[in-house]
């Protein structure tokens, strides 16, 4: 079953450092979207990415956070100089096109822990 | 910009007794309409969406929701409820076109407890 595969699934960074969430999209899929789950919260859209391209990063924090989705392998969100507040469940969505009328599918998720 | 609202943070439901769980929303134009599930440390699932058509879309698991436009609201409802249907529940809102069409805009979610 390939479907939209997230690693790591759980993360454990120390203040300062950096983290790297990666993303494999389902097979066909060429358009990925990462959202953030705050505790106690909805998901909250961050950025969305085509194929070497960033559509939209409306919803990016503007300093630390960046996301690329290359021509070869997976998107990657990155997180320089992690502070407690970025704790959270990662989620990494993916559809074949524009969604149409179609929904996201979401991968497992990948939990930041900063500590 | 579009919004979700899902007033009720928990549900408690009797195992068999029918369950609702509301969800209004605010977007400009045409609405496409979707709720997911979350179990513990998972993904969200997909449950079923609404596009056009029917008000009344059947989706997964035997849940079932109700588009009504001049209430603006889109409640998830299953007839008899299984101890198995206990999750977190999410209603999701993106407009038809324009500006952020892609952008799929949650509810902060409804926990549903089915008591045996």
């Amino acid at each position: 079953n390939a479907g939209v595969m997230q690693n790591p699934r759980h993360l454990v960074r120390r203040r300062g450092q950096e983290a790297r969430l990666r993303c494999s999209p389902m097979k066909g899929h060429s358009h990925v979207y990462w959202y953030r789950q705050l505790p106690e919260e909805g998901l909250k859209f961050m950025v969305y990415l085509q194929k070497e391209n960033i559509i939209d990063e409306s919803g990016m924090p503007k300093e630390r956070f960046s996301a690329e989705f290359p021509k070869e392998g997976p998107s990657i969100l990155r997180i320089q100089q992690v502070v407690r507040g970025d704790s959270a469940a990662y989620f990494c969505a993916s559809s074949p096109g524009t969604m149409n009328t179609g929904e996201l599918f979401f991968g497992e998720g990948s939990r930041l822990t900063v500590l | 910009a579009q919004s979700v609202a899902q007033p009720e943070d928990q549900v408690k439901v009797a195992e068999g007794n029918p369950l609702t769980v509301k969800c209004t929303y605010s977007v400009s134009g045409n609405p496409y309409l979707f709720w997911y599930v979350q179990y513990p440390n998972r993904g969200l699932q997909f449950l079923l969406k609404y596009i056009t058509g029917d008000n009344l879309v059947k989706g997964s698991y035997g849940f079932e929701a109700e588009f009504n436009k001049s209430q603006t609201s889109f409640h998830l409802k299953k007839p008899s409820a299984l101890v198995s249907d206990s999750a977190l529940y999410f209603c999701a809102v993106r407009p038809y076109s324009g500006a952020g069409s892609y952008q799929l805009t949650f509810g902060k979610g409804t926990k549903l407890s089915v008591i045996p």
